[in-house]
């Protein structure tokens, strides 16, 4: 079991640009949910997809969006990144509420 | 006031000793709670979830709760140079899935 991957490792984009992150759940899970986490702080959560729709989603802005796939891989995009968004994205998949499984995450930069 | 709030550290203990990590929390609506470890630049792996109040053995690691406090203990035996890491403590909404995070304590535990 491969667990939960995450492309690419790291990415480095500049203000302005948009970004695109991947997440491939771990086998047998079906609800995907991404988080943000800056520098010396605790994940925050962004939104959570569940049979290819948001179902729940924090308080970030719309130009923090994402989709499902049939196979329950997932994406995050990001427009018009700001230097405020560089952080560690972590996917995480869960089969239900008590446990949740996190990705190496995604180290992203923006100059 | 965070939902979830750590003492972020550094806490600096020697190999051998016992590790008293803590979260406090303020919304009543918390029913489980979850301790994840986080290496240095890695995603966080979960090491133990609690649902009721008590104690929880796995091992090294003991997780307590107390819901009339609203706090929430990891306790590490005979600690590791190994287990030198950032412990989060999280809790799911009861709305779904959705986890809220404490910042994380450092823990450094040297030989």
């Amino acid at each position: 079991d491969a667990g939960v991957t995450q492309s690419p490792t790291h990415l480095i984009k500049t203000r302005g640009q948009q970004v695109t992150l991947r997440c491939s759940p771990k086998s047998g899970h079906d609800t995907v949910s991404w988080y943000q986490q800056a520098l010396g702080q605790g994940p925050q959560f962004i939104f959570q997809y569940y049979e290819e729709e948001e179902r729940q989603r924090g308080n970030f802005p719309d130009r923090f969006s994402g989709h499902q796939f049939p196979n329950y891989s997932s994406e995050l995009n990001v427009n018009a990144l700001l230097l405020g968004d560089s952080a560690l994205y972590l996917c995480a998949s869960s089969p239900g509420p008590t446990s949740q499984f996190f990705g190496p995450g995604t180290r992203l930069t923006v100059l | 006031q965070k939902e979830v709030e750590q003492d972020p550290g550094p806490l600096s203990v020697p190999e051998g000793a016992i590790v008293s990590l803590n979260c406090t929390y303020s919304n009543s609506a918390f029913q489980y709670f979850m301790w994840y470890r986080q290496y240095s630049r890695k995603g966080p792996e979960l090491l133990m979830y609690t649902y009721s109040s008590g104690n929880k053995e796995d091992g090294r690691f003991t997780a307590q709760v107390d819901k009339s406090s609203k706090y929430i203990s990891l306790f590490i035996r005979d600690s590791q140079p190994s287990d030198s890491a950032t412990y989060l403590c999280a809790s799911p909404h009861n709305a779904g899935n959705m986890l809220t995070f404490g910042g994380g304590t450092r823990l450094m535990v040297k030989p």
